[in-house]
């Protein structure tokens, strides 16, 4: 079965363009994670759905940043306008919440390979 | 918002050797899981302890876990080169008897672990 997806694999943009990076999460899954991860922030969690709503984007730095997750198969990040401190790479990651034993939901989580954004 | 700080930051040992890195955090938990990162990879699950259980094995790899103390160490036996990598814990807080979905991930920033061969 293929992993998560994610495109495009390296984005390079100037400040002030739009960014939207895709998310295909592993089929059967219903639960799906963005995480961006810097070097001085480390792995920072965005924003997350189960079912496609969205739970709590609590981690979403500005206004500038959007998700969106129209069905089970795709999920969206966009950026706009983008900055140069928005530069990282961005992960997608998703998980099957209803898959437990007993009342334990283990919750792990499979990444994809991340989009590596550069914003000049 | 980090709730794990990994250390060491930084681990170089020889081939053959045992690693420890170790993690603590800050909030209640439900499960700690710990992932590693190869350089420009994404994360690979390793192994999860629940917050009930005090060590766990896999393969090469045992975890414990420290309620008490808000920490979890990994250790990895006989290193190998292929074990060279980012090792990241991981939190989460929800507790799903009532089946709500899943919680998002708190990472700690990680141990970066060499192996020399």
């Amino acid at each position: 079965d293929a992993g998560v997806i994610q495109s495009p694999r390296h984005e390079v943009t100037e400040m002030g363009q739009e960014v939207t990076l895709r998310c295909k999460p592993i089929s059967g899954h219903n639960s799906l994670f963005w995480y961006r991860q810097t070097m001085m922030r480390g792995l920072e969690l965005l924003i997350y759905f189960n079912n496609n709503v969205p739970i709590d984007d609590s981690g979403m730095p500005e206004d500038r940043f959007s998700a969106k997750m129209p069905n089970a198969s795709f999920s969206t990040l966009k950026i706009q306008p983008s900055e140069p401190r928005d530069s990282a790479v961005y992960f997608c990651a998703s998980t099957d919440w209803t898959s437990r034993e007993g009342d334990t939901f283990y919750n792990e989580q499979f990444f994809g390979p991340g989009t590596r954004l550069t914003v000049l | 918002s980090q709730q794990g700080e990994e250390d060491p930051q930084a681990l170089s040992i020889q081939e053959g050797e045992n690693a420890t890195m170790n993690c603590s955090y800050k909030t209640s938990i439900n499960n700690l899981q710990w992932y590693r990162q190869n350089s420009g990879r994404g994360l690979v699950h390793l192994i999860l302890i629940r917050s009930n259980e005090r060590e766990k094995h896999s393969g090469r790899l045992r975890v414990t876990l420290d309620t008490s103390k808000k920490s979890s160490s990994l250790l990895i036996t006989a290193s190998r080169a292929a074990d060279t990598a980012s090792y990241f814990c991981a939190t989460d807080s929800t507790f799903m008897y009532s089946g709500g979905g899943a919680d998002g991930l708190t990472f700690g920033k990680g141990t970066h672990l060499i192996i020399q061969p």
